[in-house]
């Protein structure tokens, strides 16, 4: 079974640029999350999709961040502009309910952001 | 914020047994504890959890104390692969709640 895909693996690009980033979840997974790593530090969720409907977004700025999942499949997190501090890797993640309460989130190997 | 305690960093020796301990004193009843594992370079990877049971699969095995505030990942003989950052989070049963990170430990399993 194929894992989550990210696309791309490495992105620099210089303040005020906009970047885009993509994600396919795993077959069959209707929620996909998006987190943002910072150098050290664990993941934070950014915005949590169930099919095509963003649930949760209330951690995601909303200023310059924005994201879709227009079909949803698959989904694109963008930010334009860019700014230094947005420096980090961004997993994407997806799930599936089960018959079970709890479900487990698979992540993919994320994007390395460079914002020079 | 993340509501466990983790050591920020252990070692442990190739073929020998990892403990890694977790403290969540205020864990609630209807939370789970879910183990994480990042190596370098790559996304979170799932490794077990479990509620108030001990849970063991192919990859490890999951402690946790009758009284639930603390609990202990044991890898049984730790290979070179297993370095990586450890988090151990408790999140609530309920299907699609965020997973919150904390800094996890840096294993290093050395030769």
């Amino acid at each position: 079974e194929a894992g989550v895909v990210q696309s791309p693996r490495y992105k620099i690009i210089e303040k005020k640029q906009p970047v885009a980033f993509w994600c396919n979840p795993i077959s069959g997974h209707n929620t996909l999350y998006w987190y943002r790593q910072n150098l050290g530090q664990g993941p934070e969720l950014l915005i949590r999709y169930e099919n095509e409907e963003a649930v949760d977004d209330s951690q995601l700025p909303k200023d310059r961040f924005s994201a879709e999942r227009l079909k949803g499949v698959d989904s694109t997190l963008k930010i334009q502009p860019a700014e230094l501090g947005d420096s980090a890797v961004y997993l994407c993640a997806s799930s599936v309910r089960t018959g079970a309460s709890t479900d487990t989130q698979y992540f993919g190997p994320g994007t390395r952001l460079t914002v020079l | 914020d993340a509501k466990t305690t983790q050591p920020p960093s252990m070692d442990c020796a190739e073929g020998r047994a990892a403990n890694l301990p977790c403290n969540h004193s205020t864990i609630s009843g209807n939370e789970y504890v879910y183990w994480y594992r990042q190596i370098h370079s790559q996304g979170p990877q799932y490794i077990i959890h479990g509620l108030k049971n001990n849970e063991t699969n192919e990859m490890a095995s999951l402690i946790i104390t009758e009284d639930r505030k603390s609990s202990t990942l044991i890898l049984p003989h730790a290979t070179l692969r297993d370095t990586a950052v450890y988090y151990c989070i408790v999140r609530v049963v309920d299907y699609g709640q965020n997973f919150v990170f904390g800094p996890g430990t840096r294993l290093s399993v050395l030769p």
